[in-house]
């Protein structure tokens, strides 16, 4: 069965520091992964995803992952953090023909000034 | 520019009463899906549609059914409503394997 871990469910940053959110994901054949946002009392929006091709994805807002197979990982990196960067954050794959997503259980970003 | 439309926002319902979540989405996706949220689960599968006329479990389906009433819009009912269904829950749609849009979501309290 396919699903997602991430490590921490609250990460702490300083303003302009780098932010690392970890996604690691079990599959049997390769998966499509995404990272998406929620910000309070709002719905998810896309921050990136990866099909195929370049293992290293850009997103929006300064956001990328890189997909490594070899560590089944697709960790979330910013390099410099901002404030209205604060939300929870949401690691998802999908692996079969319905693309149904499965999401982990999220990482709320904390930044501090 | 309107996506994904759930509604109603905000419910509360008593133990045992039913209620129906309706979702409509303008971009002309053939897959439909309903999700729960819950603090420290992430988002759960309820039911999804890959298609117009086709619908499937997902991974906590019970308490629940649903409705593809046609490509736009995807309906979830709850038939008697339990505590355990306090959540917040979210439609959604996409096409193929493409990216999945989410809607606002609609926050359900059960008393």
């Amino acid at each position: 069965a396919q699903s997602v871990t991430q490590l921490g469910s609250h990460v702490s940053v300083s303003e302009g520091a780098l932010v690392l959110l970890r996604c690691n994901y079990s599959s049997s054949v390769p998966p499509y992964l995404f990272w998406y946002v929620q910000y309070p009392n709002q719905g998810l929006q896309l921050l990136l995803k990866y099909t195929t091709g370049a293992t290293l994805v850009k997103g929006i807002n300064g956001f990328e992952a890189e997909f490594k197979k070899s560590e089944t990982s697709f960790h979330l990196t910013k390099p410099s953090a901002h404030m209205s960067d604060a939300a929870e954050y949401f690691c998802a794959v999908t692996m079969d023909s319905s693309y149904k997503l499965i999401f982990g259980s999220g990482t709320r970003l904390l930044v501090r000034p | 520019n309107a996506g994904v439309t759930q509604t109603p926002k905000f419910q509360v319902l008593k133990t045992g009463q039913s209620m129906t979540l309706q979702c409509a989405q303008d971009m002309n996706h053939n897959s439909m899906y309903w999700y729960r949220q819950d603090p420290g689960m992430g988002l759960r599968l309820i039911y999804y549609s890959a298609s117009e006329g086709t619908t499937d479990k997902g991974e906590v389906p019970n308490g629940y059914n649903v409705s593809r009433l046609n490509k736009r819009e995807f309906s979830l009912r709850l038939e008697s409503a339990a505590p355990s269904q306090t959540s917040v829950y979210f439609c959604a749609s996409s096409v193929g394997g493409n990216t999945i849009y989410f809607g606002e979501g609609s926050w359900l309290t059960v008393v």
